[in-house]
């Protein structure tokens, strides 16, 4: 299956710091998905993408459709403690007919 | 806010048993979806299911599966004879439209001993 390579891995950042993460592929996707999960619950939708070059923000989040259809990125800025947890990316690839996770960015932000 | 929910929040269960997962999913979308996610790892897709049948399954899917839409709002996963390697975190999720956005139920976590 494909696979969704997410980096970095796991971040420890201060409060207020801006956070950047991205998620690879090695095929194109047409769309892009970012979710949230935290502990023991199910993964919260963040932001959704749709065409190449997209730039997409909910509140503080901002994420982006990379030109090559291969790479999408999550933007936090001025991180607040609530923002822990892990950050997935989600995408169909242009040749697929279901989504893919990727491994995760884990996030922890010290106050 | 209309929530994609799921019963039971744990299932306990004897490996060779059979579960059913239960999900509601948002009433006015038309697709549904099953995923399992591996006690810290990435969520997978199981199978996705629109018009009443299966649109799409994954290897994981295989005959042990199966799903139901036995009403206008229940989905149901069925695990016909569980083995310990099924223990895993279950979602259900919904979306409006095909390859869109797609809405996650909080999950059953199913243990098999």
């Amino acid at each position: 299956g494909q696979q969704l390579n997410q980096s970095p891995q796991s971040m420890f950042i201060q409060e207020g710091e801006d956070v950047s993460m991205n998620c690879t592929s090695s095929s194109i996707f047409n769309t892009w998905l970012w979710y949230k999960q935290e502990p023991g619950e199910g993964p919260v939708l963040l932001i959704a993408l749709y065409k190449a070059g997209e730039l997409t923000s909910n509140g503080r989040l901002t994420a982006q459709f990379g030109i090559t259809r291969k790479d999408s990125f999550l933007n936090i800025s001025a991180s607040i403690p609530s923002d822990v947890g892990i950050y997935f990316c989600a995408g169909v690839p242009n040749t697929g007919n279901q989504f893919y996770f990727g491994t995760g960015t884990s996030l922890t932000v010290i106050p | 806010e209309p929530e994609v929910t799921q019963t039971p929040s744990h299932q306990v269960t004897q490996m060779g048993q059979e579960v059913i997962l239960r999900c509601v999913p948002i009433s006015n979308h038309l697709y549904f979806y099953w995923y399992r996610q591996i006690l810290g790892q990435k969520v997978e897709f199981l199978v996705s299911f629109y018009n009443n049948e299966i649109s799409e399954k994954s290897e994981i899917f295989d005959d042990q599966f199966s799903v139901e839409r036995p009403d206008g709002s229940n989905f149901t996963l069925k695990i016909r004879s569980t083995k310990l390697e099924d223990s895993a975190m279950y979602f259900c999720a919904s979306g409006k439209e095909l390859y869109n956005e797609q809405f996650f139920g909080p999950g059953t976590r199913l243990t098999v001993l």
